[in-house]
């Protein structure tokens, strides 16, 4: 069974500092892999969405990247803005098995930007 | 970029009622759609996927009988909780696709439902 692991569970920087948020997953099967952005009590806006064949994928100040072999996915955010604060969630895509084209997402990491 | 609109946002009702959300994606066609529920400070648990015109595949526990989903067309789909109790209080996120798995999947907003 799938799992996926994030660390750290909460984080929390001084406005303008790099961070990076990791993401673990077990089965290195797997079509993709996305990283999300949850507002508290609202719904999952997509970041970046990496293939399987991808190292990784830029979006602004967000660069992710996938070492599909080792399980692991990161997300880096440079010059965090207050604006950045939200629970960031990691989900991969099966490529097989009984869960084949399902998501499974980790628990998340609650991050909080200082002013 | 794609847009996934769900109402109502909230809903409040009481015990025995049932309630309907909806799910639509407004500017593609969702070749599949999906329902999640997400528990306080917990991440998403998939209840069922469903392609337009044939019955949602529920995941295991989840009961098909009690959460409805209907996805009439490329562009809609609905849950349905019928009799809600309280502990069917959550907040129900939809999400959609356009194509295959390698496509990304986008969310609605979600859905607060409170069972009183």
């Amino acid at each position: 069974k799938q799992e996926v692991t994030q660390i750290p569970a909460a984080l929390s920087v001084p406005e303008g500092e790099n961070l990076v948020l990791n993401c673990s997953f077990t089965d290195s099967a797997i079509y993709n892999l996305q990283w999300f952005r949850q507002d508290p009590g609202k719904g999952l806006t997509s970041l970046l969405l990496i293939q399987s064949s991808q190292r990784e994928q830029t979006s602004g100040r967000l660069n992710a990247s996938l070492d599909k072999s080792s399980g692991r996915s990161t997300l880096y955010i440079a010059a965090s803005q207050p604006g950045d604060s939200a629970t960031y969630l990691c989900a991969v895509r099966h490529a097989g098995g009984t869960s084949y084209g399902k998501l499974t997402f980790g628990q998340g990491t609650i991050l909080t930007v200082h002013p | 970029g794609a847009v996934v609109s769900q109402h109502p946002s909230r809903v409040i009702c009481k015990s025995g009622t049932s309630v309907k959300i909806e799910c639509r994606s407004l500017d593609f066609q969702a070749t599949t759609m999906f329902w999640y529920r997400q528990f306080p400070k917990q991440s998403l648990m998939l209840m069922a996927t469903s392609n337009e015109g044939s019955k949602a595949t529920y995941e295991q526990g989840v009961e098909k009988d009690k959460f409805l989903i209907n996805h009439a067309s490329l562009t809609l789909s609905t849950l349905t909780v019928t009799s809600a109790h309280p502990e069917d209080s959550s907040f129900y996120i939809c999400s959609a696709r356009k194509g295959g798995s390698n496509q990304p999947q986008h969310f609605g907003d979600g859905t607060r439902l409170s069972i009183l």
